[in-house]
């Protein structure tokens, strides 16, 4: 069983950028969070996506948007970069709707110049 | 909204001392709450979770942690703590019609010989 995967590991990107960032889920799981761990702070919830479709998002703006593919393996996607970006992000996969059991990628770490 | 309030930015401790981290809630059901570990440039690892039933819960590395709903508290605990436990610790709630969790600012654990 494979665990919670993200690609890339680290990204810098300059502002007014977009990025693209990955995440493949545990193997028999149909959730994806996305969360935001700004440095010396805890992870916010941006978005899920539940069965290809977003099941709730947190509070950040429309330039975050993501895709959730029938294999359950998500991105997030991120116009128009501005400097406070820049921040760890995390991906979580589960079963089901809901906040049952999250489980971790290692997450990718975004730099924006 | 839930809230997590992490009152200890920061524990020094002994190795081979005993730990208590300190978690409070907010929120008006009974919540389902987690513990993470961070290790730098990691990602999140799940040391336990509650949902219902036995208010003192096992997890993983022998740590432990007991909801007390008097209290609205979920405080980690570890007997003897090891080199390898210094880290960041995350506590987090969610609930079963939600599909977000709500962390808090986390605690540093540093442990000294």
């Amino acid at each position: 069983e494979t665990g919670v995967t993200q690609s890339p590991t680290h990204l810098i990107k300059t502002r007014g950028q977009q990025v693209t960032l990955r995440c493949s889920s545990q193997s028999g799981h149909n959730t994806v969070s996305w969360y935001q761990q700004a440095l010396g702070q805890g992870p916010q919830f941006i978005f899920q996506y539940y069965r290809e479709e977003e099941n709730g998002r947190g509070n950040f703006p429309p330039r975050f948007s993501g895709l959730q593919f029938p294999n359950y393996s998500s991105e997030l996607n991120v116009n128009a970069l501005e400097l406070d970006d820049s921040a760890l992000y995390l991906c979580a996969s589960s079963f089901g709707q809901g906040s049952d059991t999250q489980y971790f990628g290692p997450g990718t770490r975004l730099t924006v110049l | 909204a839930q809230s997590v309030t992490q009152p200890d930015i920061h524990i020094t401790v002994s190795e081979g001392a005993s730990l208590e981290l300190r978690c409070n809630y907010s929120y008006g059901a009974t919540p389902y709450l987690f513990w993470y570990v961070q290790s730098p440039g990691q990602g999140l690892q799940l040391l336990l979770k509650y949902f219902s039933g036995d208010t003192l819960v096992q997890g993983i590395k022998g740590f432990e942690a007991e909801f007390k709903r008097s209290q609205s508290s979920f405080n980690l605990r570890k007997p003897s703590v090891h080199w390898s436990d210094a880290a960041e610790y995350f506590c987090a709630v969610g609930r079963n019609d939600d599909y977000k969790l709500s962390f808090g600012a986390g605690t540093t654990v540093t442990v000294r010989a």
